[in-house]
């Protein structure tokens, strides 16, 4: 399994836009990767996946560079609910897609 | 969509109590759940792989006479915590992923157990 290395924390503020760079020097060629949301005494929230380039949804996006080596999960005009712990995971396809999750970024957003 | 529910979400029981903790996909078909522990301040562990209608596959170190999986339908898992012990008191999470190779697992809100 692909290991994923990413800031232990990040301060924001309100309004500022928020890039969580996670590398993983040792992805495989049909490993996806997927960032998750975790607030205190909840279940992680599935963010975003993506496999190469950009992928965008409602909530965020994910930058994916060519070599795939590395990932950048970008937060929008972030709010102070944002605060939250941000877990990158790269996952290998197949059925039972087991996921290892790393020490996660703890990002706080001060008003 | 995607949705998980776990239940109960707290509770509190006497050393040697055994405790069952249910994990359902609401609006999908599981072919797949998993079970984590999750200590303060610390990341997710996964303690066990269940499909539906097999054995449940436990990670290194996870005691499966103690952690009891069943995986029944493709809706619901549970875990019981047998003889339990303040050692395992922890913050359980469920997920559960929908058929497709390259489904997302979605997270239910975890059962916070603590054991006197």
């Amino acid at each position: 399994l692909a290991k994923t290395t990413q800031p232990i924390s990040m301060d924001s503020y309100e309004g500022q836009e928020v890039n969580i760079t996670c590398s993983h020097n040792n992805i495989a060629t049909n490993d996806y990767i997927t960032w998750y949301q975790q607030f205190p005494s909840q279940g992680p929230r599935f963010i975003i996946q993506g496999y190469k380039t950009k992928v965008t949804n409602e909530v965020a996006s994910l930058f994916i560079p060519a070599d795939r080596k590395s990932s950048t999960l970008s937060l929008p005009r972030v709010s102070l609910s944002d605060t939250a712990v941000y877990y990158c995971l790269v996952v290998p396809s197949g059925s039972a897609r087991q996921l290892t999750f790393g020490s996660g970024t703890q990002l706080t957003v001060l008003p | 969509g995607a949705v998980v529910s776990q239940h109960p979400s707290w509770v509190i029981c006497k050393s040697g109590t055994s405790v069952k903790i249910e994990c359902r996909s609401l609006d999908f078909q599981a072919t797949t759940m998993f079970w984590y522990r999750q200590f303060p301040k610390q990341s997710l562990m996964l303690m066990a792989t269940s499909n539906e209608g097999s054995k449940a596959t436990y990670e290194q170190g996870v005691e499966k006479d103690k952690f009891l999986i069943n995986h029944a339908s493709l809706t619901l898992s549970t875990l019981t915590v047998t003889s339990a012990h303040p050692e395992d008191s922890s913050f359980y999470i469920c997920s559960a992923k929908g058929q497709g190779d390259y489904q997302p697992q979605h997270f239910g809100d975890g059962t916070r157990l603590s054991i006197l």
